[in-house]
C-alpha cells in the first residue's frame, strides 16, 4: 500500500514553545491530507484538512493560530503547534488519500506523539 | 454532521473464537465503509472497506454491511492474541475532502 512518513515520531517541548511535524506521502501525490489529533483511550478527532496550494479548513473548535499547516508541495504537509502547553500532549497522526489510485482509502504516517513539559 | 457509533468494550474473547465487532452509523447516504486496527501507541492500519450490501471476505476477517438497518460489523475468525488491538470503523466525511470521520474505536481483547 501507499506509504505515508511522519516525523519526527516522538517529540518533548518546554511550554511555550513550537513544534512542528511533517508528513510525507512517499509514492504518491496527496492533494489533501488531513491531521488527527488522540488523546488517551479516545478515537482519532480530525483536526484539520491540508489542501496544497492554499488554506487549511479546520474543524470546529481547532483553532487555526495555535495549529498552523502548511501544504506547500503536493507531498509534505506540516502542523506546527505553536506555544505548547501541556494540555496540547496528544498523539498527532497524519493521514493522505491517494485520490488518483483505484482505492479511496486513507493511508496514516506512524503519528507523532507530543508531551509537553 | 456525521456520526458513527462503536462499542468500546473491551470485548473479550477465548483464543480461536469469532469476534464480533459492530458500528452503526447515521448517515443514510455513506456509502463506503472502512475498518482500520490500531494497537496501542500507533497509528491505524487499514484492514478492510466495503462499498455493497451483504459480506465481503479476506482471509479471517469479514466485512458485513447492512445499509437498510444502517449498521456494519467486522468479523475475526480463529481469534489469535495478536488480534488483541482497538478496532475503527469510518465513513467519509461526504463533501468533496475525502475525510474521514472515524468512531471511537472497540477494544478486542483475545485471551490465550
Amino acid at each position: 500500500g501507499a506509504v505515508v512518513s511522519q516525523h519526527p515520531s516522538w517529540v518533548i517541548c518546554k511550554s511555550g514553545t513550537s513544534v512542528k511535524i511533517e508528513c510525507r506521502s512517499l509514492d504518491f501525490q496527496a492533494t489533501t491530507m488531513f491531521w488527527y489529533r488522540q488523546f488517551p483511550k479516545q478515537s482519532l478527532m480530525l483536526m484539520a484538512t491540508s489542501n496544497e496550494g492554499s488554506k487549511a479548513t479546520y474543524e470546529q473548535g481547532v483553532e487555526k493560530d495555535k495549529f498552523l499547516i502548511n501544504h506547500a508541495s503536493l507531498t509534505l504537509s506540516t502542523l506546527t503547534v505553536t506555544s505548547a502547553h501541556p494540555e496540547d500532549s496528544s498523539f498527532y497522526i497524519c493521514s493522505a488519500r491517494n485520490v488518483q489510485g483505484l482505492g479511496t482509502e486513507a493511508f496514516f504516517g506512524q503519528g507523532t506523539r507530543l508531551t509537553v513539559v | 454532521q456525521k456520526e458513527v457509533e462503536q462499542n468500546s468494550g473491551p470485548l473479550s474473547v477465548p483464543e480461536g473464537a469469532i469476534a464480533s465487532l459492530n458500528c452503526t452509523y447515521s448517515d443514510r447516504g455513506s456509502q463506503s465503509f472502512f475498518w482500520y486496527r490500531q494497537y496501542s501507541g500507533k497509528s491505524p492500519e487499514l484492514i478492510m472497506f466495503i462499498y455493497s450490501n451483504g459480506d465481503k471476505e479476506d482471509g479471517r476477517f469479514t466485512a458485513q454491511l447492512n445499509k437498510a438497518s444502517q449498521y456494519v460489523s467486522l468479523l475475526i475468525r480463529d481469534s489469535q492474541p495478536s488480534d488483541s488491538a482497538t478496532y475503527l470503523c469510518a465513513v467519509p466525511g461526504g463533501d468533496s475532502s475525502y475525510k474521514l470521520i472515524f468512531g471511537s474505536g472497540t477494544r478486542l481483547l483475545v485471551r490465550p
